[in-house]
């Protein structure tokens, strides 16, 4: 199946620093990446559209100052969580989105996520 | 805006107990998907639905669609321990952009 790559897995780090989260498709190349966040026992709420070339797409209510999103190549977006703090902390997943017709008409394919924690 | 909610939040359960958990969803769409989820991880694919009627089966996990109805179920045959985790169904938004809604998740936890 189609292998996404998402780095680092966990990252704690001081309030008011800036993280940034990469999300890699290995085996296929994606227009279109997606990022989530995830608060602990709550379901996963879509942030933004990464695509590539372009400027991302925010959900409502997503800063996008705050969360910037860097699509540069068919294979890597960013995500860099800028001035970071504690309400910050979250699991954030990215997908990628595979051509059409591959991978069992699965559009989504889902990176292992990462953990947030800023003090 | 479309809206998916699962019923249970939270299901508590023996071994060897079947049970169903159901999606629904406010809007049409004919693509629908299960994940799992265990705590800490990321999410693992299950099934993907792909039109009104459509039913898959995987070991003792069973899902259906049912479009018409907006409803999709999950039913669980003989529950084993190792089912325990977090159940989502999401669907493709109706804007073209293959964005996924996800359900509000299904905490299960089967009893040994």
């Amino acid at each position: 199946g189609a292998v996404v790559s998402q780095h680092p897995s966990w990252v704690i780090c001081k309030s008011g620093t800036s993280v940034k989260i990469e999300c890699r498709s290995l085996d296929f190349q994606a227009t279109t990446m997606f990022w989530y966040r995830q608060f602990p026992k709550q379901s996963l709420m879509l942030m933004a559209t990464s695509n590539e070339g372009s400027k991302a797409t925010y959900e409502q209510g997503v800063e996008k100052d705050k969360f910037l999103i860097n699509h540069a190549s068919l294979t890597l977006s960013t995500l860099t969580v800028t001035s970071a703090h504690p309400e910050d902390s979250s699991f954030y997943i990215c997908s990628a989105r595979s051509p059409r017709g591959s991978y069992s008409n699965q559009p989504q394919h889902f990176g292992d996520g990462t953990r947030l924690s800023i003090l | 805006e479309l809206k998916v909610e699962q019923n249970p939040l939270f299901l508590s359960m023996q071994e060897g107990k079947n049970y169903t958990i159901y999606c629904n969803y406010s809007t049409t769409s004919d693509r629908l998907y299960w994940y799992r989820q265990d705590p800490g991880k990321s999410l693992e694919s299950l099934f993907v639905l792909l039109s009104n009627g459509a039913v898959k089966q995987e070991g003792r996990l069973m899902a259906s669609l049912d479009t018409k109805a907006r409803l999709s179920t999950l039913h669980i045959t003989a529950a084993v321990h190792d089912l325990s985790a977090t159940y989502f169904c999401a669907v493709d938004s109706t804007s073209g952009t293959y964005k996924y809604i996800f359900g509000t998740g299904t905490r299960l936890k089967v009893l040994a």
